[in-house]
């Protein structure tokens, strides 16, 4: 398996536009996760799902967030409209149940 | 609600020197207990991970951990360390039975020639 596949791996954009973020978890991982990475804050965890459920997003930052996980091999993190202070890394991550969670390689994202 | 804390935000060490990065959680049912490593500009790596068992956890690159129930911690140790070593190394917990990881601050540490 290729691991957790984020894209793109880095992203820029203005003020106000529309940010997606997309993630393809491994195969038969039923947990999936995103996270939020920055220097102030830390790793902070905003959503999670199983099995394409979302069973915690008391992370999301506000409304401007929103995450889908339309089937088991695909999920979006979608931001609109972006602000800088939306400028962070981006980690997607999935597990089995008792497993350790698998990271991606992040995005990269930067609001200008 | 379960925390994790990591209270050496930077630990710098010399080459060939041992190393212990302190981890201290908090939560009111049995956890997981994990240490993730990472590298400049990549994801997360798991270490080592603590499910059940024997509290003394070994992992990958000469890196151990020990679970210690009473104490609610899980230092991870190396006796030797390299100058590949330098990275960031987050602790993380989960609450058996559940799919939420938290994870503490990291540790960030510089291993000097």
């Amino acid at each position: 398996d290729a691991g957790v596949i984020q894209s793109p791996r880095h992203e820029v954009t203005e003020m106000g536009q529309e940010v997606t973020l997309r993630c393809k978890p491994i195969s038969g991982h039923n947990s999936l996760f995103w996270y939020r990475q920055t220097m102030m804050r830390g790793l902070e965890l905003l959503i999670y799902f199983n099995n394409n459920v979302p069973i915690d997003d008391s992370g999301m930052p506000e409304d401007r967030f929103s995450a889908k996980m339309p089937n088991a091999s695909f999920s979006t993190l979608k931001i609109q409209p972006s602000e800088p202070r939306d400028s962070a890394v981006y980690f997607c991550a999935s597990s089995l149940l008792s497993g350790e969670a698998f990271f991606g390689q992040g995005t990269r994202l930067t609001v200008v | 609600a379960q925390s994790v804390t990591q209270l050496d935000s930077q630990v710098p060490v010399f080459e060939e020197a041992p190393v212990e990065l302190r981890c201290n959680y908090s939560s009111s049912v049995s956890v997981y207990l994990f240490w993730y490593v990472q590298y400049p500009n990549q994801g997360l790596q798991l270490l080592l991970k603590y499910l059940s068992g024997s509290t003394l956890v070994k992992g990958i690159n000469g890196f151990e951990a020990e679970f210690n129930k009473s104490q609610t911690s899980f230092h991870l140790r190396k006796p030797s360390v390299h100058i590949s070593d330098t990275a960031e190394y987050f602790c993380a917990v989960s609450e058996s039975g559940t799919y939420k990881y938290i994870f503490g601050t990291g540790t960030r540490l510089k291993v000097l020639a």
